[in-house]
């Protein structure tokens, strides 16, 4: 079944303990990112990655890391989370970054940083 | 400046019956994708309808249609017979920008509407 996966889909954390998020496609995606949901301001890309050992910032970069060191796999970390990192995180994949090539996105990981 | 609005925080409509969610765009770019999702009490994003700028005939995917009006920039979500299983927030989201653009790739979500179907 064609999916992205991501894990964990809870968490709760402590501020400064640095946390991964995985997130990994079978779809042979190039192009893979990833993004925050909080309540009033929809869904913002925080970085973005178009194919291996490429990936760039989104709107909202501060305090994240990604690496892709592989094709199907796109780990978001936290190095140091603060609270204002709680939200929703989703990361999605598609095809291309083309703009008529839809995103298919993970089940979203729940942070909450206390 | 806000490059997606949905101006409906919230809508009722009972069921059986016709909805439409507001969406307007602004961008610069002549191509550009529109998509609408639904997102569920359980969180995931589902993926419901595209529309692309250069498309002459308004996309319908089952009850799912989408109004585009390229002069005034909207592209509205109608859902046809309501049911149930359609209360969610729904989000209107746009892909534009080339490749090597900063924007590439990037969707530019609007701030969602929860939809209520009542039976």
């Amino acid at each position: 079944e064609a999916q992205v996966t991501q894990n964990p889909r809870y968490l709760i954390t402590v501020t400064g303990k640095k946390l991964t998020v995985t997130c990994s496609q079978n779809m042979n995606h190039e192009y893979m990112s990833w993004y925050r949901q909080d309540p009033g301001l929809g869904l913002r890309q925080i970085y973005y990655s178009m194919n291996v050992e490429v990936t760039d910032k989104g709107d909202v970069p501060e305090g994240y890391k990604v690496s892709r060191k592989e094709k199907r796999n796109f780990p978001l970390i936290l190095e140091s989370p603060s609270p204002n990192q709680t939200s929703l995180y989703f990361c999605a994949s598609s095809l291309f970054g083309g703009t008529n090539t839809e995103a298919f996105f993970g089940q979203g990981t729940r942070l909450t940083v206390v | 400046a806000q490059k997606i609005t949905q101006t409906q925080p919230g809508m009722f409509v009972q069921e059986k019956e016709a909805v439409t969610l507001d969406c307007t765009y602004d961008t610069s770019d002549p191509s550009y994708g529109l998509f609408w999702y639904k997102q569920p009490s359980s969180g995931e994003m589902i993926f419901l309808i595209y529309q692309g700028s250069y498309d002459q005939q308004n996309a319908t995917e089952g009850r799912y249609s989408l109004n585009f009006q390229k002069a005034r920039k909207s592209a509205n979500l109608v859902i046809s017979a309501s049911q149930l299983g359609d209360s969610a927030m729904y989000f209107c989201a746009m892909r534009e920008g080339k490749a090597g653009g900063t924007s590439y790739g990037k969707l530019t979500f609007g701030q969602g509407t929860i939809l209520t179907v009542h039976p």
